[in-house]
């Protein structure tokens, strides 16, 4: 049974950093490719971010680029999002997904960021 | 980066009717689009992957078609549980993208 649990968000005051992480299971974490995913209150989905399954690349959204930066501990199966200099625009729901692994990928049910001060 | 435009932006249909959505990208993503549905409050599900490979568990009444720029989404028979958010996504160039969505409502 695949699970994707991300983790560590809340309410932030603007210029704050933050770290998210997500926890996986039920697969083969070192195998697989991780990306961040968000979507801003009644709006559509944004890719945000994808890191290799060795942390050998990662990829931004143009929009993120520069403040955000993914990583990954295998050791842990955990892949993470830090966010710094947060911005009212970057109020969201961040989902933490697997590469396709197979026919399907796996999505967590996300953890709501706000920024506001 | 490439951007996806998806049409029309609403779509009102009545269950058992046939829907038809589209997605063109401003520049050829080749077969590398995936579909994905959400509903409210729900995590996103995949439905379709370069370009018409069914993800695993969905029907056969979800079909995807096309390539290079242009793409299409059907739903041959809505179902209740059909009426939904569509969204497609570019998985050809970095950064990936995803189109703005489809809302596909009860007539």
């Amino acid at each position: 049974q695949v699970q994707v649990v991300e983790s560590g968000g809340g309410v932030v005051q603007p210029g704050r950093s933050l770290r998210l992480s997500c926890a996986a299971s039920g697969f083969t974490f070192s195998d697989y490719g991780m990306h961040w995913v968000r979507q801003a209150p009644g709006k559509g989905l944004e890719w945000v971010a994808v890191i290799w399954y060795d942390g050998s690349k990662k990829y931004y959204a143009d929009s993120v680029r520069g403040r955000f930066s993914i990583s990954r501990d295998n050791s842990k199966n955990t892949v993470y999002l830090q966010i710094n200099t947060l911005r009212a625009e970057d109020t969201a729901v961040y989902y933490c997904a697997s590469q396709r692994i197979e026919e399907s990928d796996y999505w967590g049910q996300g953890t709501l960021v706000i920024v506001s001060s | 980066e490439i951007v996806l435009t998806q049409s029309p932006a609403t779509l009102s249909l009545s269950p058992g009717e046939r829907a038809t959505l589209s997605c063109r990208a401003s520049q050829s993503v080749s077969g590398y689009l995936a579909w994905y549905q959400q509903k409210p409050g729900q995590t996103p599900r995949l439905l379709i992957y370069d370009a018409s490979n069914r993800a695993t568990g969905i029907p056969a009444r979800f079909g995807g078609s096309g390539s290079g720029t242009d793409f299409t989404l059907t739903i041959s028979s809505l179902e209740p549980e059909d009426f939904a958010v569509y969204y497609c996504q570019q998985r050809s160039n970095w950064p990936w993208t995803f189109g703005q969505g489809t809302k596909v409502e009860v007539k």
